[in-house]
């Protein structure tokens, strides 16, 4: 079945440091993959997805994530964090590509925390 | 952009009660949303699928009995959670996805919390 693992729950990071978010996943076929961002009192926003081609996938609010088909990871980085990137961090693959459904498959999210 | 609205924001109500959750597209139509379920520190639990004028899609282990999912319109769909219980109390989020996008084209409201006492 196809899962989503991100296996840090909680990360603590300075501002201006840079930042690496982990995502495992497990599919049977090429993986649509994304990131999403939530806020408190917000929707969860896409920041970045993979559907195919390059697989450095540059997104929203200076995030980028490499596709690496060969350790099954879809990693999120920052190069510089600031402060108001502090949130909760979501993985998810598409469950049915190009079909109807487009379900997604969330990972358990990874809480941002950022130090002045 | 396209905005998702979710109300109630939060509810509070007894056990045995029902209570209904809105999500509506503010600015586009939406043939398709999703109704997902979310536990603090855990993940998006995706419950059903709600597809307008059709019956909605339920994801294995979930009641449909016990959620009430109505597609009426493209703007709106409902989700009822009837004869609420402690264990239902969760927070609750839609998605609708415009028009026939694939799933980058799915927009999230900002969820309900519903707390049952």
């Amino acid at each position: 079945a196809q899962s989503v693992t991100q296996p840090d729950i909680h990360i603590t990071v300075s501002e201006g440091a840079s930042l690496e978010l982990r995502c495992n996943y497990s599919y049977g076929a090429t993986p649509y993959l994304f990131w999403y961002v939530q806020s408190p009192g917000q929707g969860l926003q896409l920041l970045l997805k993979y559907f195919s081609g390059d697989t450095l996938v540059q997104g929203i609010k200076g995030f980028e994530a490499e596709f690496k088909r060969s350790q099954s990871s879809f990693n999120l980085r920052k190069p510089s964090v600031h402060w108001s990137d502090a949130a909760e961090y979501f993985c998810a693959v598409g469950d049915d590509y190009g079909g109807a459904t487009n379900k997604l498959i969330f990972g358990t999210g990874t809480l941002l925390a950022v130090q002045p | 952009g396209a905005v998702v609205s979710q109300h109630p924001s939060w509810v509070i109500c007894k056990s045995g009660t029902s209570v209904k959750i809105e999500c509506r597209s503010l600015d586009f139509q939406a043939t398709t949303m999703f109704w997902y379920r979310q536990f603090p520190k855990q993940s998006l639990m995706l419950m059903a699928t709600s597809n307008e004028g059709s019956k909605a899609t339920y994801e294995q282990g979930v009641e449909k009995d016990k959620f009430l999912i109505n597609h009426a319109s493209l703007t709106l769909s409902t989700l009822t959670v009837t004869s609420a219980h402690p264990e239902d109390s969760s927070f609750y989020i839609c998605s609708a996805i415009r028009g026939q996008g694939r799933a980058d084209t799915q927009y999230f409201g900002p969820g309900t919390r519903l707390t049952v006492l």
